[in-house]
Protein backbone atom coordinates (compact mmCIF):
# COMPACT_ATOMS: atom_id res chain seq x y z
CA UNK A 1 0.00 0.00 0.00
CA UNK A 2 1.62 3.75 -0.84
CA UNK A 3 -0.93 5.54 0.48
CA UNK A 4 -2.62 6.31 -3.05
CA UNK A 5 -6.15 4.74 -3.71
CA UNK A 6 -8.18 4.68 -6.98
CA UNK A 7 -11.32 3.47 -8.07
CA UNK A 8 -12.55 1.98 -9.66
CA UNK A 9 -9.65 -0.21 -10.64
CA UNK A 10 -11.49 -1.53 -13.62
CA UNK A 11 -14.01 0.17 -16.08
CA UNK A 12 -15.12 -0.97 -19.42
CA UNK A 13 -17.33 2.36 -20.99
CA UNK A 14 -19.18 2.65 -24.17
CA UNK A 15 -17.71 5.53 -26.53
CA UNK A 16 -20.50 7.44 -25.50
CA UNK A 17 -20.15 7.37 -21.91
CA UNK A 18 -19.50 9.94 -19.11
CA UNK A 19 -17.42 8.15 -16.35
CA UNK A 20 -15.03 9.14 -13.82
CA UNK A 21 -11.99 8.01 -11.98
CA UNK A 22 -11.66 9.25 -8.45
CA UNK A 23 -7.85 9.60 -7.03
CA UNK A 24 -7.39 10.10 -3.46
CA UNK A 25 -4.10 10.42 -1.35
CA UNK A 26 -3.76 9.69 2.16
CA UNK A 27 0.14 10.90 2.46
CA UNK A 28 -0.29 14.73 3.15
CA UNK A 29 1.38 15.46 0.07
CA UNK A 30 0.32 18.55 -1.99
CA UNK A 31 0.89 17.92 -5.37
CA UNK A 32 -0.95 15.00 -7.27
CA UNK A 33 -0.78 13.86 -10.74
CA UNK A 34 -2.42 12.00 -13.89
CA UNK A 35 -0.66 9.47 -16.12
CA UNK A 36 -1.41 7.20 -19.01
CA UNK A 37 0.47 4.19 -20.01
CA UNK A 38 -1.08 2.23 -22.85
CA UNK A 39 -0.25 -1.36 -23.94
CA UNK A 40 3.81 -1.75 -24.41
CA UNK A 41 4.34 2.14 -23.90
CA UNK A 42 5.96 4.06 -21.52
CA UNK A 43 4.00 6.20 -18.99
CA UNK A 44 2.66 9.49 -20.30
CA UNK A 45 2.52 12.33 -17.64
CA UNK A 46 -1.20 13.83 -18.93
CA UNK A 47 -1.76 16.54 -15.54
CA UNK A 48 -0.18 17.95 -12.59
CA UNK A 49 -1.43 19.91 -9.83
CA UNK A 50 0.10 21.72 -6.96
CA UNK A 51 -1.51 22.91 -4.65
CA UNK A 52 -4.91 22.16 -6.19
CA UNK A 53 -4.11 24.58 -8.85
CA UNK A 54 -3.24 22.91 -12.35
CA UNK A 55 0.62 23.43 -13.37
CA UNK A 56 0.83 21.59 -16.39
CA UNK A 57 -1.67 19.64 -18.95
CA UNK A 58 0.35 17.44 -21.48
CA UNK A 59 -1.51 18.56 -24.56
CA UNK A 60 -3.98 16.26 -23.38
CA UNK A 61 -7.22 15.72 -25.50
CA UNK A 62 -10.56 17.60 -23.52
CA UNK A 63 -12.33 14.33 -23.84
CA UNK A 64 -10.50 14.35 -20.32
CA UNK A 65 -11.21 16.84 -17.95
CA UNK A 66 -9.52 16.50 -14.70
CA UNK A 67 -10.53 18.18 -11.49
CA UNK A 68 -8.78 18.69 -8.24
CA UNK A 69 -11.41 19.79 -5.53
CA UNK A 70 -8.84 19.58 -2.71
CA UNK A 71 -5.27 18.38 -1.57
CA UNK A 72 -6.29 15.34 -0.85
CA UNK A 73 -8.67 14.29 -4.27
CA UNK A 74 -8.26 14.16 -7.81
CA UNK A 75 -10.71 13.19 -10.54
CA UNK A 76 -10.23 12.54 -13.87
CA UNK A 77 -13.56 12.99 -16.19
CA UNK A 78 -14.05 10.85 -19.21
CA UNK A 79 -16.42 11.89 -21.95
CA UNK A 80 -16.92 10.76 -25.68
CA UNK A 81 -13.43 8.38 -25.62
CA UNK A 82 -12.19 6.99 -28.25
CA UNK A 83 -10.80 3.19 -28.35
CA UNK A 84 -6.92 4.38 -28.57
CA UNK A 85 -7.49 5.58 -25.03
CA UNK A 86 -8.02 2.12 -23.62
CA UNK A 87 -4.80 1.97 -20.95
CA UNK A 88 -3.75 2.19 -17.45
CA UNK A 89 -4.57 5.26 -16.30
CA UNK A 90 -2.36 6.00 -12.96
CA UNK A 91 -2.76 8.72 -10.07
CA UNK A 92 0.09 9.91 -7.98
CA UNK A 93 1.27 12.21 -5.55
CA UNK A 94 4.32 14.23 -3.66
CA UNK A 95 5.21 16.56 -1.21
CA UNK A 96 7.26 19.39 -3.64
CA UNK A 97 9.52 21.04 -1.35
CA UNK A 98 13.36 21.85 -1.48
CA UNK A 99 15.38 19.94 -4.13
CA UNK A 100 13.76 16.47 -3.57
CA UNK A 101 10.36 15.40 -4.84
CA UNK A 102 9.51 11.34 -4.34
CA UNK A 103 6.27 10.27 -6.56
CA UNK A 104 3.82 8.01 -4.75
CA UNK A 105 1.35 6.23 -7.56
CA UNK A 106 -1.54 4.26 -6.64
CA UNK A 107 -2.49 1.00 -8.77
CA UNK A 108 -4.11 2.57 -11.49
CA UNK A 109 -7.54 2.16 -13.29
CA UNK A 110 -7.89 -0.10 -15.97
CA UNK A 111 -9.62 1.07 -18.75
CA UNK A 112 -11.16 -0.62 -21.73
CA UNK A 113 -12.88 1.62 -24.39
CA UNK A 114 -15.64 0.22 -26.67
CA UNK B 1 14.46 12.21 -23.11
CA UNK B 2 14.90 10.13 -20.44
CA UNK B 3 18.35 10.69 -20.33
CA UNK B 4 19.37 7.35 -19.43
CA UNK B 5 20.48 4.12 -20.64
CA UNK B 6 19.96 0.47 -19.06
CA UNK B 7 20.05 -2.68 -20.35
CA UNK B 8 16.44 -4.27 -22.21
CA UNK B 9 16.41 -7.42 -19.91
CA UNK B 10 18.18 -9.15 -17.36
CA UNK B 11 17.91 -12.64 -15.61
CA UNK B 12 19.05 -13.45 -11.85
CA UNK B 13 18.46 -16.59 -10.04
CA UNK B 14 16.64 -16.78 -6.76
CA UNK B 15 17.90 -15.50 -3.48
CA UNK B 16 21.08 -13.93 -5.90
CA UNK B 17 22.17 -10.38 -5.66
CA UNK B 18 20.59 -8.82 -9.11
CA UNK B 19 22.71 -5.36 -9.96
CA UNK B 20 20.56 -3.61 -12.70
CA UNK B 21 23.02 -0.73 -14.18
CA UNK B 22 22.00 2.55 -15.59
CA UNK B 23 24.22 5.00 -17.17
CA UNK B 24 23.67 8.51 -17.03
CA UNK B 25 26.45 10.53 -18.41
CA UNK B 26 24.87 13.77 -19.25
CA UNK B 27 23.80 14.07 -15.42
CA UNK B 28 23.79 17.89 -14.00
CA UNK B 29 24.91 18.52 -10.13
CA UNK B 30 21.53 19.53 -9.22
CA UNK B 31 20.26 16.26 -10.61
CA UNK B 32 19.09 12.98 -8.38
CA UNK B 33 19.52 9.49 -9.68
CA UNK B 34 16.11 7.84 -9.16
CA UNK B 35 14.89 4.33 -9.10
CA UNK B 36 11.39 3.00 -9.81
CA UNK B 37 9.84 -0.61 -10.93
CA UNK B 38 6.65 -2.04 -11.70
CA UNK B 39 5.27 -5.42 -11.19
CA UNK B 40 2.82 -6.20 -14.15
CA UNK B 41 -0.11 -4.22 -14.63
CA UNK B 42 0.32 -2.69 -10.91
CA UNK B 43 1.50 1.51 -10.23
CA UNK B 44 5.48 2.20 -10.38
CA UNK B 45 6.64 1.76 -6.94
CA UNK B 46 9.64 4.03 -5.87
CA UNK B 47 12.83 2.30 -4.79
CA UNK B 48 15.40 4.57 -3.94
CA UNK B 49 17.35 7.59 -4.69
CA UNK B 50 20.13 9.33 -4.20
CA UNK B 51 22.42 12.31 -5.28
CA UNK B 52 26.15 11.32 -5.40
CA UNK B 53 26.84 9.45 -2.04
CA UNK B 54 25.97 5.71 -1.73
CA UNK B 55 21.86 4.64 -0.41
CA UNK B 56 20.47 1.66 1.30
CA UNK B 57 17.03 1.17 2.44
CA UNK B 58 15.28 -2.22 2.57
CA UNK B 59 14.35 -2.69 -0.43
CA UNK B 60 17.59 -2.05 -1.94
CA UNK B 61 20.87 -0.08 -2.09
CA UNK B 62 22.37 2.56 -5.02
CA UNK B 63 25.75 2.75 -6.00
CA UNK B 64 26.59 5.71 -7.59
CA UNK B 65 30.04 6.29 -9.50
CA UNK B 66 32.51 9.30 -8.50
CA UNK B 67 31.83 10.89 -11.88
CA UNK B 68 28.00 10.12 -11.31
CA UNK B 69 28.07 8.95 -14.60
CA UNK B 70 26.52 5.93 -14.05
CA UNK B 71 25.01 4.19 -11.32
CA UNK B 72 23.80 0.37 -9.93
CA UNK B 73 20.79 -0.80 -8.10
CA UNK B 74 21.21 -3.68 -5.90
CA UNK B 75 18.43 -5.76 -4.68
CA UNK B 76 21.00 -8.20 -2.29
CA UNK B 77 18.75 -11.56 -2.39
CA UNK B 78 16.38 -11.52 -5.25
CA UNK B 79 13.06 -13.22 -5.11
CA UNK B 80 10.34 -14.42 -7.59
CA UNK B 81 8.30 -10.91 -6.54
CA UNK B 82 10.97 -8.51 -7.23
CA UNK B 83 9.86 -9.41 -11.13
CA UNK B 84 9.57 -6.22 -12.94
CA UNK B 85 10.14 -3.52 -15.27
CA UNK B 86 13.15 -1.14 -12.89
CA UNK B 87 13.50 2.48 -14.24
CA UNK B 88 16.68 4.80 -13.25
CA UNK B 89 15.57 7.86 -13.72
CA UNK B 90 17.50 11.25 -13.49
CA UNK B 91 15.78 14.87 -12.65
CA UNK B 92 15.52 17.33 -10.21
CA UNK B 93 12.43 18.28 -8.53
CA UNK B 94 11.73 21.28 -11.37
CA UNK B 95 11.73 18.22 -14.21
CA UNK B 96 9.09 16.25 -14.92
CA UNK B 97 8.81 12.34 -13.98
CA UNK B 98 10.29 10.69 -17.53
CA UNK B 99 9.91 6.48 -17.41
CA UNK B 100 11.72 5.11 -20.35
CA UNK B 101 11.35 1.71 -21.34
CA UNK B 102 13.41 0.44 -18.26
CA UNK B 103 14.64 -2.86 -17.70
CA UNK B 104 12.80 -5.94 -17.82
CA UNK B 105 14.11 -8.34 -14.46
CA UNK B 106 13.36 -11.73 -14.38
CA UNK B 107 13.78 -13.54 -11.49
CA UNK B 108 14.21 -17.70 -11.69
CA UNK B 109 14.00 -20.60 -9.21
Amino acid sequence: ETGVTQTPRHLVMGMTNKKSLKCEQHLGHNAMYWYKQSAKKPLELMFVYNFKEQTENNSVPSRFSPECPNSSHLFLHLHTLQPEDSALYLCASSQVEGNQETQYFGPGTRLLVL
Amino acid sequence: DAKTTQPTSMDCAEGRAANLPCNHSTISGNEYVYWYRQIHSQGPQYIIHGLKNNETNEMASLIITEDRKSSTLILPHATLRDTAVYYCIVRDNTDKLIFGTGTRLQVFP
